[in-house]
């Protein structure tokens, strides 16, 4: 298994731009959530979704949309790119199985809006 | 505000001796608790767990303690290595909160020669 895959690992943005993180598990999981990581903090949930079709909100949704039309896929549309979505962006997803919530991270994307 | 902090943001050890590395939470709905190491450039890494029916739980070379009462959470690593140097993250789980996760800031582990 490849686990959790995300691209691009990097990406450099003009403000107002748009663009599509994608990320991929091939572990079947249900839960899947996007989080943000700014220098030197914790990650915060941008949103997180519990089956396809099914999306809710995190704690630092706005500026951003998800989308889960597969089990498999969950990805992240930046619309309108701001300096303040600067940050390294993290896709997990988890089973919940056995009541575990270990929450299985990709590599991230770093993105930088300039 | 973040109901998960950490009372150390850094901290350096000798190589072979023990770490611990500490949590403070506020939510007492909590109900299951989770350590990650983040090494540089990369996603974070689960670690360990506990449920907040435990004590505590031992893994290989690591332990955490949960002492619900003050509210508080801990990691000790054995003889630590080199190859433990990371960030290192405590996150809650609020019971009904369909497995999302708060993170702390993290603490900085440093493990000298």
């Amino acid at each position: 298994n490849a686990g959790v895959t995300q691209t691009p690992k990097f990406r450099i943005l003009k403000i107002g731009q748009s663009m599509t993180l994608q990320c991929t598990q091939d572990m079947n999981h249900n839960y899947m959530y996007w989080y943000r990581q700014d220098p030197g903090m914790g990650l915060k949930l941008i949103y997180y979704s519990v089956g396809a079709g099914i999306t809710d909100k995190g704690e630092v949704p706005n500026g951003y949309n998800v989308s889960r039309s597969t089990t498999e896929d969950f990805p992240l549309r930046l619309e309108l790119a701001a300096p303040s979505q600067t940050s390294v962006y993290f896709c997990a997803s988890s089973s919940l199985a056995g009541g575990s919530n270990e929450q299985f991270f990709g590599p991230g994307t770093r993105l930088t809006v300039l | 505000g973040e109901s998960v902090g950490l009372h150390l943001p850094t901290l350096s050890v000798q190589e072979g001796d023990n770490s611990i590395i500490n949590c403070a939470y506020s939510n007492s709905a909590s109900d299951y608790f989770i350590w990650y190491k983040q090494e540089s450039g990369k996603g974070p890494q689960f670690i360990i767990d506990i449920r907040s029916n435990m004590d505590k739980r031992q893994g290989q070379r690591v332990t955490v303690l949960l002492n619900k009462t003050v509210k508080h959470l801990s990691l000790q690593i054995a003889a630590t290595q080199p190859g433990d140097s990371a960030v290192y993250f405590c996150a809650e789980n609020m019971r009904g909160s369909q497995g999302n996760l708060i993170f702390g800031k993290g603490t900085k582990l440093s493990v000298k020669p």
